[in-house]
Formats: structure tokens, sequence, C-alpha cells
């Protein structure tokens, strides 16, 4: 099983603030085959990122991704109030096909 | 435009049997990968099982040989049919759709909420 470690489990920052989440594989991943996940109180999920660096549609360029291996990072450059939320990063590869990562958590500090 | 609707959480008892509906609009549920992903109250995202386009299926350690997952083309629906039911199966459940060579889901759901308890 390809575990998923993300860093850190809370992270506290201001508007304005650069973030920058961490999420690290026990094996190597495609680059393919990671994604970054943003997710807000009582709602579902929603794609940031695919591909370790892809934008999906819709998302502002202030996010991004990076990475290869086993460490991949997510930066959003200046945080806006509705980027607080929890982040959860994803990979597939061999079974169990699909892994999340625990989650970070960004709040306003 | 895509849409994904589902439907058929319930409080139930351990034990039982309970199926979940996911209705897709704007493409067809057989020509791509879809899955169901669950979360429980307060934790984080676990990922559940997988049909692919040719029918094979997948599914998380957890639920394997409990769970099903299957898809009817003509109602363009996914469903989870879940069998013996436990309280760690208590979750909110979300069906999502794949996005091809990537391996990440494009599409989700708003989720439905299944309770095992007694």
């Amino acid at each position: 099983e390809n575990v998923l470690t993300q860093s850190p489990g809370t992270l506290s920052l201001s508007p304005g603030e650069r973030a920058t989440l961490s999420c690290r594989a026990s094996q190597s991943i495609s680059n393919n085959y990671l994604a970054w996940y943003q997710q807000k109180p009582g709602q579902a999920p929603r794609v940031l990122i695919y591909g370790t660096s892809n934008r999906a549609t819709g998302i502002p360029d202030r996010f991004s991704g990076s990475g290869s291996g086993t460490d991949f990072t997510l930066t959003i450059s200046r945080l806006e109030p509705e980027d607080f939320a929890v982040y959860y990063c994803q990979q597939y590869g061999s079974s169990p096909r699909y892994t999340f990562g625990q989650g970070t958590k960004l709040e306003i500090k | 435009e895509v849409q994904l609707v589902e439907s058929g959480g319930d409080l139930i008892q351990p034990g039982r049997s309970l199926r979940l509906s996911c209705v897709a609009s704007g493409f067809t549920v057989s020509s791509i990968y879809m899955g169901w992903v669950r979360q429980a109250p307060g934790k984080g995202l676990e990922w559940v099982s997988v049909i692919y386009t040719g029918g094979s299926t997948e599914y998380a350690d957890s639920v394997k040989g409990r769970f099903t997952i299957s898809r009817d083309s003509s109602k363009n629906t996914l469903y989870l049919q879940m069998n013996g039911l436990r309280a760690e199966d208590t979750a909110v459940y979300y069906c999502a759709r794949g996005r091809p060579n990537y391996g990440d889901y494009d599409f989700w759901g708003q989720g439905t909420l299944v309770t095992v308890s007694s």
C-alpha cells in the first residue's frame, strides 16, 4: 500500500501569505497520478491539481503543484479568504488502487 | 453540464444491506471510470471502489467481499450495493467521475449519509 503522509496537519496563516503543503508517499508515484483536492465544511471535495502540476478547470493560478517521485507540494501563492479549507493529496497506483493523504487543515491565523 | 446526484443513504442496523445510487447527467457513466469515496464523520477521505469502462471493478480491503459496485447504462446510474454493514461503514458516501490517464476524480456528487447503528 502506498501511504501518503501530509504535513503539516494544520497550517495557520493570514490572507496574503504563501502556503506550502507537503505530501510524501511511501512508494514512488508517476507524475501523472498525483492530485490535490480542496474540501470546505459541508461540501464535496473539489479537484485543484491533477497530474502533479495541472490546474483543473476554473482553478485560479495562485494554486500550483510540483514534485516527483515521493515528494509533492501544493503551493498557494497569496492566500484569499476562500482558500481556508482542508486539502488532500491523492494517488493512483498499485493496490489499493487509490489512496488519500490524511489532509492538511489550512486555518486563518 | 456534468452532474452527479447520490441517493439511498439511511440509518440502518448493523448486518443489514443498503444500495446507494448515483444518477449522472452530462456524460455517460459507462464511458469513463467511476468511483465511490467515503468520509466518516470528522475524518478524511477513503476510497471505496471503482468500476472501469470495460466493467472491471476494484475495492478497498475494508469493503471487499461486502460491497459491490455496478452501473446501469440505460439509466445512466452508478450503484453501490452494501451488505453486512458495520458501524465503521458510517460515512458520507460520494460518487465521483474519473479523469482518463490521470487517476483523479474530476466531478463529485454532493454525497449521501449512511449511518449504521442499532
